[in-house]
């Protein structure tokens, strides 16, 4: 399986706090994605980082690719209370067929 | 622009009976794949269509079948359900079917089988 996983499975930080999610797959991809999922609708699209970039940056968003330990980093800094959501990564291998880990479960208190 | 839309938001059926469940892909995208998320999973992919055809499918049985429209449109169809089949179900699309695009998601309908 290409699945990505998240790590960790559950975070919580007080607002201003950086939140720091990771994501391991197997498998060579051609770009990975990271999602954000509120209260369990619709995913929204965050950041896309090819199979030849090691850093992306959007706004409080900065994430990270390591191709040869087959992984990922996603930090928010200075988090907000709506923040609180769950995070995914997806990996594409085949013409956007898209394999989700089961995600990173944010909450960011005030 | 209109982003992806689902339709119905919410649905209730009983074991045994078939459901259809309809996307309508963002303004200029013409692939749409469709993903199963149960409750506190990642979505899974179930299936994908471009110009009409399925191209790629996931690991789920025939009960579970699709349809593109001329209009880029999607339906998704799931007969025989089963008590394991309740979950929200993604439509995502997404420009052209290359490497790299981003997926824009709708915002899912939720089936629950009783």
């Amino acid at each position: 399986s290409q699945q990505g996983e998240e790590d960790p499975q559950a975070l919580s930080i007080q607002e201003g706090e950086n939140a720091t999610m990771n994501c391991s797959y197997k498998t060579s991809i051609n770009n990975l994605q990271w999602y954000r999922q509120n209260s369990g609708r619709g995913l929204v699209h965050l950041i896309l980082i090819r199979s030849n970039e090691r850093e992306k940056h959007s706004g409080r968003l900065r994430v990270t690719l390591d191709t040869s330990k087959k992984s990922s980093s996603l930090l928010i800094t200075a988090s907000r209370a709506a923040d609180t959501a769950s995070y995914f990564c997806a990996t594409d291998a085949s013409f956007n067929k898209f394999y989700f880990g089961s995600g990173t479960k944010l909450n960011v208190k005030p | 622009d209109a982003g992806v839309t689902q339709s119905p938001t919410h649905l209730i059926k009983t074991r045994g009976q078939q459901v259809t469940l309809r996307c309508s892909p963002k303004s200029g995208h013409d692939t749409v794949s469709w993903y199963q998320q149960a409750l506190g999973q990642g979505p899974q992919f179930i299936f994908q269509y471009y110009e009409e055809e399925e191209r790629q499918r996931g690991n789920f049985p025939d009960r579970f079948s699709g349809h593109q429209f001329p209009n880029y449109s999607s339906e998704l169809n799931v007969n025989a359900l089963l008590l394991g089949d309740s979950a929200l179900y993604l439509c995502a699309s997404s420009p052209r079917r290359q490497f790299g695009e981003t997926q824009y998601f709708g915002p899912g309908t939720r089936l629950l089988v009783l």
